[in-house]
């Protein structure tokens, strides 16, 4: 397996503009998590997916945020519009969830994200 | 809800001594504690990790121990090495789900 794939790499935009990050998880993992990670505020966890299902999404920051997860092998991270504030670089990972034991997340190498 | 404090948030040490990086954690019936590495530019990448039925795993260079009465994990370092320089990451899991709280990590700094 590849591992966990995200696109694109860095993403440079313009204030106001639509942003998608794309993630595709472990096949077989059925947990995939989106982090924000920033100098000031460290690793966030702004949603994650059971089954491709949201779970807990209380670390999105604001309205303008969204995620989605069509099915077992793809997710995208959507900001509209974007701010300046966002710029980070977001992270998604995966891992296999059994009953109560959760195994290792492995994460995608991250979209590098500017918005000026 | 779980929380999770590390310490410290930057550690340097000399090239060939050990170093230690503690966590605490707030829920009681967590029970899975992983350590992840983040080298510059990368992603976070586990290293190592402990569940709550056990006191104290090694793997090399490397090794983890948890006081489950005390609430607290820690994360050793032996004969350091330039490529330890990174930020540490500890994490726990909360209970009732799959979600993981994430300490705000520790940056490693080895001195030659």
């Amino acid at each position: 397996d590849a591992g966990v794939i995200q696109s694109p790499r860095h993403e440079v935009t313009e204030m106001g503009q639509e942003v998608t990050l794309r993630c595709k998880p472990i096949s077989g993992h059925n947990s995939l998590f989106w982090y924000r990670q920033t100098m000031m505020r460290g690793l966030e966890l702004l949603i994650y997916f059971n089954n491709n299902v949201p779970i807990d999404d209380s670390g999105m920051p604001e309205d303008r945020f969204s995620a989605k997860m069509p099915n077992a092998s793809f997710s995208t991270l959507k900001i509209q519009p974007s701010e300046p504030r966002d710029s980070a670089v977001y992270f998604c990972a995966s891992s296999l969830a059994l009953g109560a034991q959760l195994t290792e997340a492995f994460f995608g190498q991250g979209t590098r994200l500017t918005v000026v | 809800g779980e929380n999770v404090e590390q310490h410290p948030s930057t550690l340097s040490v000399q090239e060939g001594d050990s170093a230690v990086i503690k966590c605490t954690y707030s829920d009681s019936a967590s029970n899975y504690f992983p350590w992840y590495k983040q080298e510059l530019g990368k992603r976070p990448q586990l290293i190592i990790d402990i569940r709550s039925n056990v006191g104290e795993k090694k793997d090399q260079r490397i090794a983890v121990t948890l006081n489950k009465t005390a609430k607290h994990f820690s994360l050793h370092i032996t004969e350091t090495q330039p490529e330890d320089s990174a930020v540490y990451f500890c994490a726990a899991k909360y209970p009732s789900n799959y979600q993981l709280i994430w300490g705000a990590g520790t940056k490693l700094i080895i001195k030659p």
